[in-house]
């Protein structure tokens, strides 16, 4: 069963519009919400992640924002650059440990 | 080692052949996690070490996957009487496994495998 799911499938933007990525989850029992950043030939990358205490975080250009009450966070990417084309992955991770993804958005920012 | 490492990093092999894929994750972390990542598809959980506890093997496809973990350290995913749709990017990824933490996980670049 997918307990977290992710969209859209892709997104193209030009270079400094701002991509949003969406998740919704199933499950209450997480207890963080991270993204990852996958390039391809590569194993993903942490990027950034949230308690579901906390409405919104921001790493510098990264923020993702947390709607407990409707079970969803997204990722929104302020001022992008080609360089964040890559595939990226919404997660939600259980107490004990388990870490379940989303199934990837690849983004394409166009110069 | 640094990193998470994976190997072989391409596999290609005949259909009903049985295949092995290990898994060297960073020293000392306690938590190990298979996943596998079909082209274009997301990351589809398969099993999960974590320290001396019993595996979670609730995402293992069928009983032709296995995976062990000798020592607590290295781990192998066996694949036996392989069949096309088992064609994929298999990724290891490890973590210190602190519980409350935000479980940061480290992958490694994946061992890709074909079935022909």
């Amino acid at each position: 069963q997918q307990q977290v799911k992710q969209s859209p499938q892709s997104l193209i933007v030009q270079k400094g519009g701002i991509p949003i990525i969406n998740c919704a989850y199933e499950n209450t029992a997480f207890d963080y919400f991270p993204w990852y950043q996958q390039f391809p030939g590569k194993g993903p990358a942490l990027l950034i992640a949230i308690r579901p205490d906390v409405s919104e975080k921001k790493e510098g250009r990264f923020t993702i924002s947390f709607n407990k009450s409707a079970k969803q966070f997204s990722l929104h990417i302020m001022d992008s650059q080609p360089g964040d084309s890559a595939t990226y992955f919404c997660a939600a991770k259980k107490p004990a440990g388990k870490l379940i993804f989303g199934q990837g958005t690849t983004l394409q920012v166009k110069p | 080692g640094a990193g998470v490492s994976q190997s072989p990093s391409n596999k290609v092999t005949e259909k009903g052949k049985d295949v092995e894929l290990r898994c060297d994750p960073i020293s000392g972390h306690t938590a190990l996690y298979w996943y596998r990542q079909s082209l274009g598809q997301g990351l589809e959980f398969l099993i999960y070490f974590q320290g001396n506890s019993a595996p979670d093997k609730s995402g293992l496809p069928s009983d032709r996957f296995s995976a062990e973990r000798t020592g607590g350290s290295v781990s192998t995913l066996t694949i036996q009487r392989t069949q096309q749709e088992d064609s994929a990017v298999y990724l290891c990824a490890s973590s210190s496994g602190l519980a409350g933490g935000t479980g940061e996980l480290f992958f490694g670049e994946g061992s890709r495998l074909t079935v022909l």
